[in-house]
């Protein structure tokens, strides 16, 4: 089990630029989730999936946009890119019951200038 | 209004001690979880205890605790004899069962500095 993957795990984009953040896990968990983790602080949802073809607004959605074509897969995509969406970006996955825990990949770390 | 509240930007204690690092949090719902997660410098996040708000009894892993007090709402963390190992962030974090997608809500995180 290689849980929940991400790569890359570093990238430096332009401003304007356009990447997407790919997150994979194998553990078959129905809800999956990104984060992003500002320097010193905790970590923020950005979109959430309940299932394949589900996805939904966090609470900073704004400059991203995500697709959830299979349980497995959940990519994340940065349109023209701005220095505000510096920041170590995270996935994870769960179960859906509120006891679940969350797994957590190794993060992706991106600076935008 | 923060939903979960971590008062300490910094802890500082010697090996051996142990210590708190304090959570409280704030829901209008009946069924939530609390979770503590561990941020070590190379930056993954480490489940470390879960505690449901129907358990009756404080949740234990090794040596952590948690210290839930439901009527004023605070899910302290305490680490017994801290080790070297434990120079980490700590956050604390709720997943409340009525909220959509179940995401987790963070603290903002507090930093323990474990010295010999």
């Amino acid at each position: 089990n290689a849980g929940v993957t991400q790569t890359p795990k570093f990238r430096i984009l332009k401003i304007g630029q356009s990447m997407t953040l790919q997150c994979t896990q194998d553990m078959n968990h129905n809800y999956m989730y990104w984060y992003r983790q500002d320097p010193g602080m905790g970590l923020k949802l950005i979109y959430y999936s309940v299932g394949a073809g589900i996805t939904d607004k966090g609470e900073v959605p704004n400059g991203y946009n995500v697709s959830r074509s299979t349980t497995e897969d959940f990519p994340l995509r940065l349109e023209l890119a701005a220095p505000s969406q510096t920041s170590v970006y995270f996935c994870a996955s769960s179960y859906p019951m509120a006891r679940n825990e969350q797994y957590f990949g190794p993060g992706t770390r991106l600076t935008v200038t | 209004a923060q939903k979960i509240t971590q008062t300490q930007p910094g802890m500082f204690v010697q090996e051996k001690e142990a210590v708190t690092l304090d959570c409280t949090y704030d829901t209008s719902d009946q069924s939530y979880g609390l979770f503590w997660y561990k941020q070590p410098s190379s930056g993954e996040m480490i489940f470390l205890i879960y505690q449901g708000s129907y358990d009756e009894q404080n949740a234990t892993e090794g040596r952590y605790s948690l210290n839930f007090q439901k009527a004023r709402k605070s899910a302290n963390l305490v680490i017994s004899a801290s080790q070297l190992g434990d120079s980490a962030m700590y956050f604390c974090a709720m997943r409340e069962a009525n909220q959509a997608g179940t995401a987790l809500i963070f603290g903002k995180g507090t930093t323990l500095s474990v010295s010999s």
